[in-house]
């Protein structure tokens, strides 16, 4: 069964960066983008790019274009959202998603990563 | 980027209530349009997918319509397990974005 488990709860101080895996399992990594999605305490969600994990190439949503980079890493099927400088607005939890068309329709999620700013 | 609305932002119903929530896109967006569920604590869910399609395991009570900007998505009859946080969410172009979220609360 397709499964994507994310790294532990992150507590960083500001201008820190933080990077976050998705290790993803039951399914061929390399065949499905990888998207970021993020949603502060109480609040909606917001994407934050996706990777194509087959060729590595990438798309960042312009509010975070030179904050974040996306990599993977296909020998261990794993995905990783790397967010830098970080800014107490930066609180949120850090969701990966499974696209299942390359069309943005995202079928599994992984659990959230809780990354807390403050210093 | 296309804005998405939802509407209405919260909703009262009961079990047994048949229940329909709007999504409207700022632009066109033809069928590319999925709705999330959401409970607390917890990963969204695929429900729908390009408007009207139901994703696998999903109860047939849930469906989509619309298309071109204006969406809904209709809980035929509310179970308890319904009571969540329902996000619709663009599929048409990048930056994907998402609704408000609905959140739907036992009366």
């Amino acid at each position: 069964q397709v499964q994507l488990v994310q790294s532990g709860a992150e507590v960083k101080k500001p201008g820190a960066s933080v990077k976050v895996s998705c290790k993803a399992s039951g399914y061929t990594f390399t065949g499905y983008y990888m998207h970021w999605v993020r949603q502060a305490p109480g609040q909606g969600l917001e994407w934050m790019g996706r990777i194509n994990p087959n060729s590595g190439g990438t798309n960042y949503a312009q509010k975070f274009q030179g904050r974040v980079t996306m990599t993977r890493d296909t020998s261990i099927s794993t995905a990783y959202m790397e967010l830098s400088r970080l800014r107490s607005d930066d609180t949120a939890v850090y969701y990966c998603a499974r696209d299942v068309s390359a069309g943005c329709d995202l079928d599994y999620w992984g659990q959230g990563t809780l990354v807390t700013v403050s210093s | 980027d296309i804005q998405m609305t939802q509407s209405p932002s919260s909703l009262s119903a009961s079990v047994g209530d048949r229940v329909t929530i709007t999504c409207r896109a700022s632009q066109s967006i033809s069928s590319y349009l999925n709705w999330y569920q959401q409970k607390p604590g917890k990963a969204p869910k695929l429900l729908i997918y390009a408007a009207s399609s139901l994703q696998s395991g999903v109860p047939s009570r849930f469906s989509g319509s619309g298309s071109g900007t204006d969406f809904t998505l209709t809980i035929s009859s509310l179970q308890p397990e319904d009571f969540a946080t329902y996000y619709c969410q663009q599929s048409y172009s990048t930056p994907v974005t998402f609704g408000q979220g609905t959140r739907l609360e036992i009366k």
